[in-house]
């Protein structure tokens, strides 16, 4: 069955970096786009970035644009959200989520999620 | 780039009713229209894709309908394990921006 499992986060400083991983498995993660997500604490939810099966362009939120960085390594079936320049703005749970379509560059609904990481930003 | 707006933001209603939630976009999205459903302290879930196909494994008193800038997501009965906060989310292109959620509750 799916499986979508993050983990890296935890408690940093304002301005400071954090990397996220999220291990896929039972499905073809490089025939799968891939998404995070994002929730703050009660609130909704919020897109953050996208990355093709193909990784030929990402995408990202204008929220994190310039300080985040999506990536993947299909030869360990992971996905990456690189986070930098931290503010507590960007405390949240932050989940993968994998796109419905395979081998589709565009992006489509989101049909299996992790469970989340948290991440807090906080002084 | 386009907003998703739902109303209402919070509805309370009966077992057996039928409820209507309701999801624009500020511009067209052909039917690039999905809703979830996350229940308290658990992980979003896929119900409806293509703006009214139901997800694999959806009880079929879940609907969607609307194309363009209107959708609407049907409960033909309400039932106690439906109670949860609803999205809407566009898809048609980058951002995939959700709407701000709708909280279904039990009165």
């Amino acid at each position: 069955q799916v499986q979508l499992v993050e983990s890296g986060g935890g408690v940093v400083q304002p301005g400071g970096s954090l990397r996220l991983s999220c291990a896929a498995s039972g499905f073809s993660f490089s025939s799968s786009g891939m998404h995070w997500v994002r929730q703050a604490p009660g609130k909704g939810l919020e897109w953050v970035a996208f990355l093709p099966y193909d990784g030929s362009k990402k995408y990202y939120a204008d929220s994190v644009k310039g300080r985040f960085t999506i990536s993947r390594d299909n030869s360990k079936n992971t996905l990456y959200l690189q986070m930098n320049s931290l503010s507590t703005d960007d405390t949240a749970v932050y989940y993968c989520a994998k796109d419905c379509l395979r081998n589709w560059n565009y992006g489509s609904s989101f049909d299996y999620w992790g469970h989340g990481t948290l991440v807090t930003v906080s002084s | 780039d386009i907003q998703m707006t739902q109303s209402p933001s919070s509805l309370s209603a009966s077992v057996g009713d039928r409820v209507t939630i309701t999801c624009r976009a500020s511009q067209g999205i052909s039917n690039y229209l999905a809703w979830y459903q996350q229940k308290p302290g658990k992980v979003p879930k896929l119900l409806i894709y293509a703006a009214s196909t139901l997800q694999s494994g959806v009880p079929s008193r879940f609907s969607g309908s609307g194309s363009g800038t209107d959708f609407t997501l049907t409960i033909s009965s309400l039932q106690p394990e439906d109670v949860a906060t609803y999205y809407c989310q566009k898809y048609n292109s980058a951002p995939f921006t959700f709407g701000q959620g709708t909280k279904l509750e039990i009165k």
